[in-house]
């Protein structure tokens, strides 16, 4: 069964605006991973935050961690045209074996 | 340039004859891992690997085989492709720690049809 669930399926904002994708989990973790995928390629990192970190930021994003819920957010800031993509958040329970949900398709809108 | 190489990108072929997806990474990695990717189920890990001659099983290994001789090569065997193989595959790595995850580097897929 898939460990991360992602919430909205898919989202549509003007530039400009800011984005916020959640991920839902169902088993204790090690850490979550977000990654982007752009159309027809690979993933790709974004940033990662240990089970007992609260909240990151990288550049533009800002994720934060409740493992009391079992729930991650993913916001981006000040979308751009170029953030159009699908989001995904990877779990994994022995460092090993990796569930990743089924993604948000982001589009901006320029 | 640091990456994760996979061939072929596209292949269709018919039910029962034996492919090779190929891996290569450039980075030194200890940990690479096969996923494949269908819509509205994510990514499901197939097989991963911890190093040379050390793999294991994810979520969905059934029908795919892999070996590790060699730290940057980790292919993907499909003994008798059938169509419910039809997917996009992605194949990854990254640095391992014991107690301590890294971000996976992801090759570009292999988009593969069986008939």
């Amino acid at each position: 069964s898939q460990q991360g669930e992602e919430d909205p399926q898919a989202l549509s904002i003007q530039e400009g605006e800011n984005a916020t994708m959640n991920c839902s989990y169902k088993t204790s973790i090690n850490n979550l991973q977000w990654y982007r995928q752009n159309s027809g390629r690979g993933l790709v990192h974004l940033i990662l935050i240990r089970s007992n970190e609260r909240e990151k930021h990288s550049g533009r994003l800002r994720v934060t961690l409740d493992t009391s819920k079992k729930s991650s957010s993913l916001l981006i800031t000040a979308s751009r045209a170029a953030d159009t993509a699908s989001y995904f958040c990877a779990t994994d329970r022995n460092f090993n074996k990796f569930y990743f949900g089924s993604g948000t398709k982001l589009n901006v809108k320029p | 340039e640091a990456q994760v190489t996979q061939n072929p990108r596209y292949l269709i072929t018919v039910t029962g004859k034996k492919l090779t997806v190929t891996c290569s990474q450039n980075m030194n990695h200890e940990y690479m891992s096969w996923y494949r990717q269908d819509p509205g189920l994510g990514l499901r890990q197939i097989y991963y690997s911890m190093n040379v001659e050390a793999t294991d099983k994810g979520d969905v290994p059934e029908g795919y085989k892999v070996s590790r001789k060699e730290k940057r090569n980790f292919p993907l065997i499909l003994e008798s492709p059938s169509p419910n193989q039809t997917s996009l595959y992605f194949c990854a790595s990254s640095i391992k720690k014991t107690d301590k995850n890294q971000p996976q580097h992801f090759g570009d897929g292999t988009r593969l049809s069986i008939l």
